[in-house]
């Protein structure tokens, strides 16, 4: 069973500060996905990466894929209180494209005015 | 345009009631997936449907079946709900059955089992 996991669980910063989320695994993905949830709400796609090493950039949010494809990170430039929310990372299954995700356990945030 | 949809958004059950948990999509996407979400542990697939006509199980598919009813629906089942299945579910549909494609997810169902 690939695994992902997630650092850290829980985030509580000030506004302006700048902040990094690790997703890590053993196993090889061949595309990793961030959501971003809102209380109350599904899970909303920010980026989908899938070449080892590729980096994306959404506004004050960047998004690395790692050389081997078995890690990612998220990091937040200068948070604002609208970024507050629940992170979740999810990776493809590498053996076939059975459109199946393996999430990890999602990293919550919130950010303080 | 309502996207995915799910009904209904609160049910609580007793020990041993069933129920069906409906899902909508409008997008004309083949592929479609159940997720329950527990606290500190993601969502986790339960059942997902590439096509009309089949479905497949996930990773927690114990105690649970699906019916993929046409292309727009697509139905969770709990025969016999029991206090482990406490849990917020989601829907999701997405256009194909490959990893890089974006899942649109619906807006949950919380259901307590008493």
């Amino acid at each position: 069973t690939q695994l992902l996991e997630q650092s850290p669980q829980f985030l509580s910063i000030q506004e302006g500060e700048n902040l990094t989320v690790y997703c890590n695994s053993s196993s090889v993905f061949s595309s990793l996905q961030w959501y971003r949830q809102e209380p109350g709400e599904g899970p909303v796609l920010l980026v989908t990466v899938v070449t080892g090493g590729e980096v994306k950039k959404l506004k004050r949010l960047t998004f690395q894929f790692g050389d081997a494809r078995k890690d990612s990170s998220l990091h937040i430039t200068a948070a604002q209180p609208g970024d507050t929310g629940l992170y979740l990372c999810a990776g493809a299954q590498s053996s076939s494209n059975t459109g199946k995700l393996i999430f990890g356990q999602g990293t919550t945030l919130q950010v303080k005015p | 345009n309502a996207g995915v949809t799910q009904t209904p958004k609160f049910q609580v059950l007793k020990t041993g009631q069933s129920m069906t948990l409906q899902c909508a999509q409008d997008m004309n996407h083949n592929s479609m997936y159940w997720y329950r979400q527990d606290p500190g542990m993601g969502l986790r697939l339960i059942y997902y449907s590439a096509s009309e006509g089949t479905t497949d199980k996930g990773e927690v598919p114990n105690g649970y079946n699906v019916s993929r009813l046409n292309k727009r629906e697509f139905s969770l089942r709990l025969e016999s709900a029991a206090p482990s299945q406490t849990s917020v579910y989601f829907c999701a549909s997405s256009e194909a059955l490959w990893d890089s494609y974006e899942q649109y997810f619906g807006p949950g169902t919380r259901l307590t089992v008493t």
